[in-house]
């Protein structure tokens, strides 16, 4: 089975610009969950979709949004970009996700975004 | 707002010698995962604890959820260089697939 992936892999964007980055899951799962990972803040979460739904989303502004198209297929944009943005976004699938348990994440490579 | 801290931020050991690393959540957690990462790729699921107490192993891997599922531990036996990598754990705090990432531990094993 093919892995999650992510592209595109590397950008580089200026203050101000807006930036789309993509992920597609594993066959089969239906969550598609993106995380931020810096350097001094560590791996944090941004939101998490479901059937196309945001069931979930973390402490970040609204330049911050995501969607998930009906073969689960995900995208994050992020407007009016600031060099604080300058991050990996890493995107992690599984196949559902109760209210209970909290299932395995599996992640993309991520794509590594620059802001100058 | 919910915190996992995570210790100690890096570690540095010879080939042979053991690693463990912390994890305390500020509350009780659902449940708990680990994932290692290692230097440029992504971070990689190794197990979930979801019991109060529960211990599990994985070969020179073993890990701890507390009694009070807010601390857990990861422990290696006899590091080798396979191990380098950075070590995180994530609390599932009940909400939808959302984890709460420790800070990480980096381990650096020198043969």
């Amino acid at each position: 089975k093919a892995g999650v992936t992510q592209t595109p892999r590397y950008l580089i964007k200026t203050r101000g610009q807006q930036v789309t980055l993509s992920c597609s899951p594993i066959s089969g799962h239906r969550s598609v969950s993106w995380y931020q990972q810096t350097p001094g803040q560590g791996l944090q979460f941004l939101f998490e979709y479901f059937s196309e739904t945001q069931r979930n989303k973390g402490n970040f502004p609204g330049r911050f949004s995501g969607r998930q198209f009906s073969n689960s297929r995900s995208e994050m944009n992020v407007s009016t970009l600031e060099l604080g943005d300058s991050a990996l976004y890493l995107c992690a699938s599984s196949l559902a996700g109760s209210g209970g348990a909290t299932d395995t994440q599996y992640f993309g490579p991520g794509t590594r975004l620059t802001v100058l | 707002g919910q915190q996992v801290m995570q210790i100690p931020q890096y570690q540095h050991v010879q080939e042979g010698e053991d690693f463990t690393t912390y994890c305390n959540s500020s509350t009780t957690l659902s449940n708990i995962q680990w994932y290692k990462q290692r230097p440029g790729g992504h971070p990689v699921f190794l197990i979930q604890l979801v019991k109060s107490g529960e211990v599990k192993k994985q070969k020179r891997l073993t890990f701890q959820f507390g009694e009070a599922k807010k601390n857990s531990s990861l422990h290696i036996t006899a590091t080798q260089t396979t191990d380098v990598g950075t070590y995180f754990c994530a609390g599932g705090s009940g909400g939808y697939n959302k984890l709460i990432f420790g800070a990480g531990t980096r381990l650096a094993v020198h043969p």
